[in-house]
């Protein structure tokens, strides 16, 4: 079964500045899936970027971007000049590959990192 | 509004009795998912539909739970007996078959007392 481990449990960054958030993944796949969420407080939980693991260039949006490294199996977000409304819980997430697509699975997440914006 | 939408958004219940969320997808949607969010972890697959069909119902966490989607639109899902361990987020997701993103609607908060 996939894990997907997110090592850090609070992160905190002065708005305006750059902070990068870890997550790590374990499967004998080859292809998948990988993507970040952001969940507000109270609210629902939106899609911030995703990567096709077949894809060796790194997904971005905006100032949004991740470092994906298949061979270590890792999968970092970096928000660049972070706002306030960033604030909220980032959760790092797994979905195998299916050539009928969608997730029969279902995604795997990570416990998620709390992200706290200093103004 | 033509997101996902759950109701009720926060059920208080006491222990033993039973529990039914519902979900609307995004219309046009035709896969839709459940998850368990409990504190401070990411939420969990519970089960999910493509139109009718219930496609993936093991990961249902124990004979309580069930869920149906009757005419391959809204969803319900249903927990008997409630426990207090089944305190949680219960967040429902849709997506088109074949895309990789799914969107979430905002929860729906269960306290059992």
């Amino acid at each position: 079964a996939q894990t997907v481990t997110q090592s850090q449990p609070e992160m905190s960054v002065q708005e305006a500045e750059t902070v990068t958030l870890s997550c790590t993944y374990d499967t004998s796949e080859s292809d998948y899936y990988l993507f970040w969420y952001k969940q507000p407080p109270s609210r629902q939980m939106i899609l911030v970027i995703r990567q096709e693991a077949y894809k060796q260039q790194n997904a971005t949006e905006n100032r949004f971007s991740v470092n994906f490294q298949k061979a270590a199996k890792s999968f970092s977000l970096k928000i660049s000049d972070s706002q306030l409304g960033d604030a909220a819980m980032y959760f790092c997430a797994y979905r195998h590959f299916s050539t009928s697509g969608g997730g029969a699975d279902g995604l795997t997440f990570g416990k998620g990192t709390h992200l706290i914006i200093q103004p | 509004d033509t997101g996902v939408s759950q109701d009720p958004r926060h059920k208080i219940t006491k222990r033993g009795q039973n529990v039914t969320f519902r979900c609307d997808p995004i219309s046009e949607h035709n896969r839709l998912y459940w998850y368990r969010q409990t504190l401070g972890q990411g939420p969990e697959f519970l089960t999910y539909f493509q139109n009718e069909a219930q496609l993936e119902k093991s990961r249902l966490l124990s004979d309580r739970f069930s869920a149906e989607r009757p005419k391959g639109s809204f969803s319900t899902l249903e927990i008997q007996r409630t426990e207090q361990g089944d305190s949680a987020m219960y967040l429902c997701a849709s997506s088109l078959a074949g895309a990789n993103v799914l969107t979430f609607g905002a929860g729906s908060r269960l306290t059992v007392l």
